[in-house]
């Protein structure tokens, strides 16, 4: 199975602030990886897809990167509605496999 | 609008069982891909499981294999999770989600888990 690693696992940081966060593959899954943002009790949203597409409605703010093994989700200016959890996701084959997650706090 | 209900949670001693539904509204369930997710208390995120839109082809994450099986009634715009032999480690709030790959292939292209329910709570205790 493909093992998903993010750094960092906590991130505190203030509002405007550059924000980035990094996921790992454990091979090669080429550009098939989705970024997924969590707020306490509620269910996750998908921000990215096939790693640096915007998932409609998602603000331009966020955006992805990479391929292979090396992905990065990055906030261009944090604000206050995305302290939240960020998760990556593998999807280049089956057992799809989560990150462990990312809490981004405010500083 | 777009929606995912799942209802089935609650209470349960290990080593029984429990069957999770997830109710699909506005829109073409039967050409989606659906999965199965969950997260387990202050944790990260756990795939359990596929099946693909017509329900021919399944996947399952090692962690259930052989203890849950996950299935889907298009005629009633709904997605299954039945979980036998429960453990105090599947306690967990149980997600599904649809594939955002539209009459995909089982090989793909996917796309990412594009629509989720809210969440149903399986707590497995004595």
């Amino acid at each position: 199975d493909i093992q998903m690693t993010q750094s960092p696992s906590t991130l505190s940081a203030s509002v405007g602030d550059r924000v980035t966060i990094t996921c790992r593959a454990s091979q090669t899954i080429s550009n098939w990886l989705a970024w997924y943002q969590q707020k306490p009790g509620k269910a996750p949203k998908l921000l990215i897809y096939k790693a640096s597409s915007l998932e409609s409605g998602v603000p331009s703010r966020f955006s992805g990167s990479g391929s292979g093994t090396e992905f990065t989700l990055t906030i261009s200016s944090l604000q206050p509605d995305d302290f939240a959890t960020y998760h990556c996701q593998h999807y280049n084959s089956y057992p799809w496999t989560f990150g462990q997650g990312t809490k981004v706090e405010i500083k | 609008q777009v929606q995912l209900v799942e209802s089935g949670g609650g209470v349960v001693q290990p080593g029984r069982s429990l069957r999770l539904s997830c109710a699909a509204s506005e829109f073409t369930f039967s050409r989606y891909a659906m999965h199965w997710v969950r997260q387990a208390p202050g944790k990260g995120l756990e795939w359990l499981a596929v099946i693909s839109y017509d329900g021919s082809n399944k996947y399952d994450a090692d962690s259930v294999k052989g203890r849950f099986t996950i299935s889907r009634d298009n005629s009633k715009n709904t997605l299954y999770l039945q979980m036998n032999s429960l453990r105090s480690e599947d306690t967990a709030v149980y997600y599904c989600a649809r594939d955002g790959a539209y009459s995909s292939s089982w090989y793909g292209p996917y796309y990412g888990l594009d629509v989720w329910g809210q969440g149903t709570t399986v707590t497995v205790s004595s």
